[in-house]
């Protein structure tokens, strides 16, 4: 079992730029959870899909992120274009259900940083 | 809505020394209860998890909680904690019925001294 994969694990950039943040989920797992942490907020939850499909994206800041899940093996975070407010580690979590009994398996997350 | 409060933003301890992490929640049924470990630099992992019957549940590392819907509490507990417990903890709460989220406490984070 390899856990949660996600890349990079550092990403700084310039505002205005597009970022891209990727994760690969446990195999077998059907539910994929991105998530946002910084000192003042805390954990945010932004998004979570279900056999790839995306549930709820209510905790997403602004149109400026998205996010997708081609297939049950890979998904990717987008922010465009960036800013320094969106500096921040950014988790993908993935569970063996979707619901909230099921335990979520974290990635090491990927610190980002917006100059 | 369903919140998380974790009282305690640090807590220092000596080595060999009990523990106790609080815990409460607001949730209108029966909630599934988690706590999670975090080490600098690392994700989240798994320590124990309620979802009913014993009210005592048995973790990894050493690391019990007790549910008490009076008080609806989830305290994490260790008899005797070890320098490579400092870490930061994060109590969460897991929708029922209906709902799909898992709501995180703001975290306590464990310092060890020798």
């Amino acid at each position: 079992d390899a856990g949660v994969i996600q890349s990079p694990r550092h990403e700084v950039t310039e505002m205005g730029q597009e970022v891209t943040l990727r994760c690969k989920p446990i195999s077998g797992h059907n539910s994929l959870f991105w998530y946002r942490q910084t000192m003042m907020r805390g954990l945010e939850l932004l998004i979570y899909f279900n056999n790839n499909v995306p549930i709820d994206d209510s905790g997403m800041p602004e149109d400026r992120f998205s996010a997708k899940m081609p297939n049950a093996s890979f998904s990717t975070l987008k922010i465009q274009p960036s800013e320094p407010r969106d500096s921040a580690v950014y988790f993908c979590a993935s569970s063996y259900l979707l619901g909230g009994q099921s335990p979520l398996h974290f990635g090491n997350g990927t610190r980002l940083t917006v100059t | 809505a369903q919140s998380v409060t974790q009282p305690d933003i640090h807590i220092t301890v000596s080595e060999g020394a009990s523990l106790e992490l609080r815990c409460n929640y607001s949730y209108g049924a029966t909630p599934y209860l988690f706590w999670y470990v975090q080490s600098p630099g690392q994700g989240l992992q798994l320590l124990l998890k309620y979802f009913s019957g014993d009210t005592l549940v048995q973790g990894i590392k050493g690391f019990e909680a007790e549910f008490k819907r009076s008080q609806s509490s989830f305290n994490l507990r260790k008899p005797s904690v070890h320098w490579s417990d400092a870490a930061e903890y994060f109590c969460a709460v897991g929708e029922g019925t209906g709902g799909f989220k898992t709501i995180f406490g703001a975290g306590t984070r464990l310092f060890v001294k020798a």
